[in-house]
Formats: structure tokens, C-alpha cells, sequence
């Protein structure tokens, strides 16, 4: 009965590859969110969607891309790794704008 | 000025010490807030939302100052399993976007 999941919860992976992490929520939410949490443990918003409107941060490189198939999940698709992109990537959802975030337990990825 | 601040510590206090923390925020249009508990190597979890009025969960007391744009988490007779970052969240009104500081760290010792 876990509310917000992550898969896989550890990803390593070569520079150039391209990955994806999907993150499930049977709260039913309708905010979904990708935070980044580097190693000096930083959480980073990356994106932002309910079911109209997605938010990106516009620091975050185009080659991360969020995609929606449905209100529960929110995944994330990497292209073309690199070294600086291997963190902790956590999944939240939110039941509203303004809510608190419930978080998924993370994945650890790194690229070598 | 960042948007959120938060001073990373580490705090290192006794058991049954009371520690205070403190958070500040840039945007006065921000409307929400909350504190957040994170342990090595976990995900983030809620600790409490917090209120104008300010509010209290055991040995956690939670403020808002929106004059000063500041929110503060006070927690008294500290406990060991209470070691951990503690992380401010604000959630802007433009945006809605929850903003983290950096989190501040607590070691309570015996």
C-alpha cells in the first residue's frame, strides 16, 4: 500500500546512456513533482504537472523530460547521461497547489 | 538573496536540550509553509505545517513571522532519534512551487 513509488530505487549506468525512472502515486493526487537532490543535499524542484499544466524549471537541461500517461504516474526519461547527472532523484505528489508534498523513497542514480 | 535560507549547522546538542532553528524566505508572497524531517539516506517526510498563529505538535512548535519573512521550528527535550535534517519548504503564491532550503542538521548526543 505504498503511496508514492519509485522504480528502480538504484540505477547505475554509463555516460551517453539514456534512462528512464517511473514513479507511481495511488494517493490520488492530482500535483505530481521530480526533485534532484545533489551531493551536497540540495533538493532541487525539476518539475512540476498535474494533469493540465507542466512547470520546468529552466535550469533543468532538455535532455530531461517528464511524461504523464496518466493523474497516478509521473516518469522520467534521461537522454545522453552524464557524470553530473548521477544524484538522488525523488518523486512527490501533492493533493493540491499549496499541499505537503508526500515523497516517493528515491532513486540513486549514478553514471560512470 | 536565495529563496529560501537556512542555516546548515551541524547543531550539536544533549539529550533533553531544547534547539531552535530558523528559516527565512525572500518572496513576501509565499503562502505556505512546512518543516520537513529527512534521515540519512531516506526521502524527506512532513513534520508539520505551519500556521499564522503558529502551532504545536508535542515537542515541536512551529512560528511564522511574515513581517520578517521568517518561519522557526522549536523542539524541546531533544531526543536521540530526534538527530536528522531538518528542511524549511515554502511555497510561493506566483509559482506554487515548493521550494527547499538546504536543511539544517541536528546531532543529539547522549
Amino acid at each position: 500500500d505504498t503511496a508514492v513509488s519509485q522504480t528502480p530505487k538504484y540505477l547505475v549506468t554509463q555516460m551517453g546512456n539514456d534512462k528512464s525512472i517511473k514513479c507511481e502515486q495511488n494517493l490520488g493526487h492530482d500535483t505530481m513533482y521530480w526533485y534532484k537532490q545533489d551531493s551536497k543535499k540540495f533538493l532541487k524542484i525539476m518539475f512540476s504537472y498535474n494533469n493540465k499544466e507542466l512547470i520546468i524549471n529552466e535550469t533543468v537541461p532538455n535532455r530531461f523530460s517528464p511524461k504523464s500517461p496518466d493523474k497516478a504516474h509521473l516518469n522520467l526519461h534521461i537522454n545522453s547521461l552524464e557524470l553530473g547527472d548521477s544524484a538522488v532523484y525523488f518523486c512527490a505528489s501533492s493533493p493540491k497547489y499549496n499541499s505537503p508534498l508526500h515523497f516517493g523513497n528515491g532513486t540513486r542514480l549514478t553514471v560512470t | 538573496r536565495k529563496e529560501v535560507e537556512q542555516d546548515p549547522g551541524p547543531f550539536n546538542v544533549p539529550e533533553g536540550a531544547t534547539v531552535a532553528f530558523n528559516c527565512t524566505y525572500s518572496n513576501s508572497a509565499s503562502q505556505s509553509f512546512f518543516w520537513y524531517r529527512q534521515d540519512c539516506r531516506k526521502e524527506p517526510k512532513l513534520l508539520m505545517s505551519v500556521y499564522s498563529s503558529g502551532n504545536e505538535d508535542g515537542r515541536f512548535t512551529a512560528q511564522l513571522n511574515r513581517a520578517s519573512q521568517y518561519i522557526s521550528l522549536l523542539i524541546r527535550d531533544s531526543k536521540l532519534s530526534d538527530s536528522a535534517t531538518y528542511l524549511c519548504v515554502v511555497v510561493s503564491g506566483g509559482s506554487y512551487i515548493p521550494t527547499f532550503g538546504r536543511g539544517t542538521s541536528l546531532i543529539v548526543h547522549p
